[in-house]
């Protein structure tokens, strides 16, 4: 069954560095998503990406976080410069092809997250 | 702004009882509700998604309802087995979200003993 991958699985790293988390979504899903989760805290939703471009974005997603589709296959968080509060359980999702844009969403299958450190 | 929060935050059965989760949401004017499973330092996985026509979906031992109007959703387990032992979370995605975001629940965390 396809899924969705994440890269790394663990990431350390020190306050002030950037980071990029990569993603490869299931190969025919047109929506992608970052949420993020610390520790003992509700999913929160960051960023929706469809067409090439964010769609939404919450307030949490400031100009110190970027996402980007490089080739046809990945999809990217990229934080420029951490902070400590950036330390988290980052998931990427996706979603089917029948998802079109302000008509709602199908099931979002999400990956196995990575780990955020920030030191 | 779409509260979502799932009551009571944890839950400890004997095996074999039937396990009942609730979710409710303040704005009732959903496109979809999902129901997911998270084991501990693990990613989400999709169990169920109920769209905001439907009032109910079955997949084997689960069946999740959705009560629009009065902003609920109910996931029951039936059987339960030591291997549904994980934290259940619900999410919603609003009609007007753009961008399909989902909201999410605290979660409740579920233990069934042997």
């Amino acid at each position: 069954e396809p899924e969705v991958t994440q890269t790394p699985s663990h990431q350390v790293t020190q306050m002030g560095q950037e980071v990029i988390l990569r993603c490869v979504p299931i190969s025919n899903h047109l929506y992608f998503y970052w949420y993020r989760q610390i520790l003992g805290q509700k999913v929160e939703f960051l960023v929706s990406f469809y067409n090439n471009e964010i769609s939404e974005k919450s307030e949490i997603f400031d100009d110190q976080f970027s996402v980007e589709r490089p080739d046809g296959s990945n999809f990217t968080l990229k934080i420029r410069s951490t902070k400590l509060e950036d330390s988290a359980m980052y998931f990427c999702a996706s979603s089917s092809p029948l998802a079109i844009a302000g008509t709602g969403t199908d099931t979002q299958y999400f990956g196995p997250g990575t780990r955020l450190t920030v030191l | 702004k779409q509260e979502v929060t799932q009551i009571p935050a944890a839950l400890s059965v004997p095996e074999g009882e039937n396990l009942v989760l609730n979710c409710s949401f303040t704005d009732s004017a959903i496109y979809n509700l999902q129901w997911f499973r998270q084991d501990p330092g693990k990613g989400l996985t999709s169990l169920l998604l109920i769209q905001s026509s439907q009032r109910e979906q079955t997949s084997g031992r689960l069946n999740a309802s959705l009560d629009k109007s009065s902003g609920r959703s109910t996931l029951y387990i039936a059987a339960s087995q030591p291997g549904d032992s994980a934290t259940y979370l619900c999410a919603v995605t609003l009609i007007k979200a753009a961008g399909n975001k989902l909201t999410f629940g605290g979660g409740t965390r579920v233990l069934v003993k042997p």
